[in-house]
């Protein structure tokens, strides 16, 4: 079964750092693009940003909104995904969620993960 | 506020036909591909449309997908109580050099 499943999530102080993890199974993750996607409390989606491909030379895109603080990454040889997120503020308290992009769709997003909750308060 | 525009609400009863709209500019939608995701409560969203107006598999053909110009629209036919759901347009945006989402329509079933 094609999968994702994010981890890492949870409560830290504004200013404080997170990694998350997103482990993919039942695909080779180094065939694909991936992405991470947030959804705050409430509120839509929100794009985070994106890694190619090691023959795209793993050259990432982040949102404004993220750049400079957040740095995607990823381990083919484990089939994960990365998103440390250093300067944390109250404004990124989210679901986070990590998302495949398939070539066949023309980049569009065809699975994603269940989401990991991160809380940044006080 | 987002890139993309689209109304927060939409509704429709059982069998008819809805259609939610998706406004952006020529730095996005006017020359770039539309997507379309499903969102449905408490779940990850779902890619429902790509390449503006194509299905992938698995999902019904009830679901299609338009763009003109700067805009985009996703129809639902024979609407059925399971589609109550937030609905997302997302395009590429060459200004911003990243994804851009609107900010989501939510349909009700009446």
């Amino acid at each position: 079964e094609v999968q994702l499943v994010e981890s890492g999530g949870g409560l830290v102080q504004p200013g404080g750092s997170l990694r998350l993890s997103c482990a993919a199974s039942g695909f080779i993750l180094n065939d694909h693009y991936m992405d991470w996607v947030r959804q705050a409390p409430g509120k839509g989606l929100e794009w985070v940003g994106r890694i190619r491909t090691k023959f795209n030379t793993y050259t990432t895109d982040y949102a404004a909104s993220v750049k400079g603080r957040f740095t995607i990454s990823r381990d083919d040889s484990k089939n994960s995904l990365f998103l440390q997120m250093d300067s944390l503020k109250i404004e990124d308290t989210a679901i986070y969620y990590c998302a495949r992009e398939q070539e066949d769709y023309y980049y569009g997003m065809d699975v994603w993960g269940q989401g990991t909750t991160v809380t940044v308060s006080s | 506020q987002s890139v993309l525009t689209q109304p927060p609400s939409a509704s429709g009863t059982p069998g008819q036909r809805v259609t939610i709209s998706c406004s952006g500019s020529n730095s996005n939608i006017g020359n770039k591909y539309v997507y379309w995701y499903q969102q449905l409560p408490g779940t990850a969203p779902k890619l429902l449309i790509y390449r503006s107006n194509q299905r992938p598999s698995g999902v019904p053909d009830r679901f299609s997908g338009s763009k003109s110009g700067t805009s985009a629209s996703l129809t639902i036919s024979g609407l059925r109580s399971e589609d109550e759901a937030d609905y997302y347009c997302a395009a590429w945006d060459d200004s911003l050099s990243g994804r851009v989402f609107g900010g989501g329509t939510k349909l009700t079933v009446l």
